[in-house]
């Protein structure tokens, strides 16, 4: 079945450092979505990449979107203590969804101290 | 800004009793969604409506889970009888048609004793 696999499960950095979470699907993706999990809080919609190669910069964010349209990174430059949280990627598969169905990796939990 | 509601935010309840969660998706959002999120896990899809219609239960275990969205707007999840592995949090998401961005709700964490 469809796979959905991120690393690493955890990252601890000091402010100020830079972080990168990888994901990497089974099957090819239409596109992919990129989610952040503030603890207790619920997923907040980030960013969107459809196109292959495609890459799109918020801020200190940088997103990702592989050639094959099967794995994707995001990148933050100089973290802060506000960018503490879970960062999910998620996916429909290109065959076998219904209606854009979203298959969630399991995350990347990140800690920054100061 | 307009926010998915869920209700209750907590739930107890012992092994074997009957539960049921309530979602409010943003108004005129047709596709709603309702995930179950382990601990340390991302959501896993339980059942996708699209207007009053489900889409797809594939992953909803329906001998003990069951979902409704009768006018189209809000939407129930029942669980009976709850079991101890369903311990999670319950979370509903909204979608408008015309995007692929999904907005979540607060989510109810269900505990079960």
């Amino acid at each position: 079945g469809q796979q959905v696999m991120q690393i690493p499960q955890y990252q601890h950095v000091q402010e100020g450092e830079d972080f990168t979470t990888y994901c990497n699907s089974s099957t090819t993706l239409s596109n992919i979505q990129w989610y952040k999990q503030r603890p207790g809080g619920h997923p907040v919609f980030l960013i969107q990449l459809v196109k292959s190669g495609e890459v799109k910069k918020q801020k200190r964010l940088t997103f990702q979107f592989g050639e094959a349209k099967k794995n994707s990174s995001l990148h933050i430059t100089a973290t802060q203590t506000t960018d503490v949280g879970t960062y999910f990627c998620a996916g429909p598969p290109v065959r076998g969804s219904t209606l854009g169905r979203l298959y969630f990796g399991r995350g990347t939990q990140l800690t920054v101290w100061p | 800004e307009a926010e998915v509601a869920q209700s209750p935010r907590y739930k107890i309840t012992e092994k074997s009793q009957a539960v049921a969660f309530w979602c409010d998706p943003i108004s005129g959002h047709a596709t709603l969604y309702w995930y179950r999120q382990i601990l340390g896990q991302g959501p896993e899809l339980l059942v996708q409506f699209q207007d009053e219609s489900v889409v797809d239960d594939s992953q909803l275990p329906k001998d003990r889970f069951s979902a409704e969205r009768l006018k189209g707007v809000d939407s129930t999840l029942k669980i009976q009888p709850a079991e101890l592995g369903d311990s999670a949090m319950y979370l509903c998401a909204s979608r408008f048609g015309g995007s692929y961005e999904q907005y979540f709700g607060p989510g109810t964490r269900l505990t079960v004793t």
